[in-house]
């Protein structure tokens, strides 16, 4: 059973830090590009990046290009997503989610999401 | 950047209606579109990928069409658990981008 569960979620001030992680089971883990999608309260989707299964390539939303870095582990079959310089505007619950077998760029497994709130 | 534009962001039918979502992006990109469920407080679910392609485990009255820049899904029979929110997204070209929504609600 494929499983992805994130964790690190909380509340921040702006200007602060904070990192997600996402640890993967029930398939292999090197073989999928991993993306991170966000969804503010009320609001819908919003890609934020995605990786390669091998960190080949790295692709970032302008959103959040330069305050975000989406890393992975595959020793430990954990994805990351560290955000620096965080504003109000990058409230949301945030989602890591797996690249499909049947057709690339889409998601066909999903985590429960994090809630990452930035406020003073 | 491709811009997808759903529509209607919402509407409302019974239980048995046939629905239908259309998705617009601002350029063509082949068949590359994916449909999402959405229902609250919990995670997207894959429905269609490739613009037409079910993916494994769900209901055969979900259906896709389209390629280029329109396309559709159609809920052929509404059931009960269908109720959500529903998202395309273009799966041609980096950044990824998602519609709008269209959320389905009861008649």
């Amino acid at each position: 059973e494929v499983l992805l569960s994130e964790s690190g979620g909380g509340l921040v001030q702006p200007g602060g830090s904070l990192g997600l992680s996402c640890a993967a089971s029930g398939f292999s883990f090197s073989t999928y590009a991993m993306t991170w999608v966000r969804q503010a309260p009320g609001k819908g989707l919003e890609w934020v990046s995605t990786i390669g299964g091998r960190s080949e390539d790295t692709h970032y939303a302008d959103s959040v290009k330069g305050r975000f870095t989406m890393s992975r582990d595959n020793s430990k079959n954990t994805l990351y997503l560290q955000m620096n310089n965080l504003r109000v505007e990058d409230t949301a619950v945030y989602y890591c989610a797996k690249y499909s077998a049947g057709g690339s760029k889409t998601h066909d497994y999903w985590g429960q999401g994090t809630l990452v709130t930035v406020s003073s | 950047d491709i811009q997808m534009t759903q529509s209607p962001s919402s509407v409302s039918a019974s239980v048995g209606d046939r629905v239908t979502i259309t998705c617009r992006a601002s350029q063509g990109i082949s068949s590359s579109l994916a449909w999402y469920q959405q229902k609250p407080g919990k995670a997207p679910k894959l429905l269609i990928y490739s613009a037409s392609s079910l993916q494994s485990g769900v209901p055969s009255r979900f259906s896709g069409s389209g390629s280029g820049t329109g396309f559709t899904l159609i809920i052929s029979s509404l059931q009960p658990e269908d109720f959500a929110t529903y998202y395309c997204q273009q799966a041609n070209s980096f950044p990824l981008t998602f519609g709008g929504g269209t959320e389905v609600e009861i008649k």
